[in-house]
């Protein structure tokens, strides 16, 4: 059974702090992760993909991926209010489809 | 713009009456998905297209329907609506499940009394 898993939250960060969100995947052979934004109502939205051990930075955003430990990590600068959204972690193993966690809730105070 | 299409974005229904929600892609992706959102549940897949003519069930496929004719096009089809259907639903797309970073439709809210 696949499984990711996510802490459900609420994460509270001050703004302008780092918000750091966790995700841990129960496949070892998973080959690609992905994190989505989803503000309340709305879609899920693509912020970042990765797909080999290490960082990848984005603006205020950074992925880190740890294969050896399955886990997968976004964590996010100078947060902001509008920051304030559920991410999402998905995984894809090789040719499967993807599977999401829960979400982690954020809430970025002013 | 490069984006998927649902219609409609909400309906109400009744049970037992079948209902058809479209999804539309303009980005030649082949890889195309429907999900539904429930509170506490998360994302589950129904169903998903790994190209034209060729569909596999997801989690959870009971009560419902697709059909892959065009690459751009994917629709969701209840036959018999029920109460347990009611939910928020996103059909999303990528270029290849190889490539499977999906682009998400902006939901369609179904509630079915």
């Amino acid at each position: 059974q696949k499984e990711v898993e996510q802490n459900s939250g609420p994460l509270s960060v001050p703004e302008g702090a780092i918000a750091s969100l966790n995700c841990t995947y129960s496949d070892r052979g998973s080959q690609s992760f992905f994190w989505y934004r989803q503000y309340s109502g709305k879609s899920p939205e693509l912020i970042m993909s990765i797909y080999s051990n290490g960082d990848k930075e984005d603006g205020r955003f950074t992925a880190q991926l740890n294969k050896a430990s399955q886990y997968v990590s976004l964590l996010i600068r100078d947060s902001q209010p509008s920051d304030s959204a559920t991410y999402l972690c998905a995984v894809n193993l090789g040719y499967s489809t993807l599977t999401f966690g829960k979400g982690t809730m954020l809430l970025v105070s002013p | 713009e490069a984006q998927v299409t649902q219609n409609p974005r909400y309906l109400i229904t009744v049970t037992g009456k079948k209902l058809t929600v479209t999804c539309s892609q303009n980005m030649n992706h082949e890889y195309m998905s429907w999900y539904r959102q429930d509170p506490g549940l998360g994302l589950r897949q129904i169903y998903y297209s790994m190209n034209v003519e060729v569909t596999d069930k997801g989690d959870v496929p009971e009560g419902y329907k697709v059909s892959r004719k065009e690459k751009r096009n994917f629709p969701l089809i209840l036959e018999s609506p029920s109460p347990n259907q009611t939910s928020l639903y996103f059909c999303a797309s990528s270029l290849s499940l190889a490539n499977n970073e999906q682009f998400f439709g902006p939901g369609t809210r179904l509630t079915v009394l």
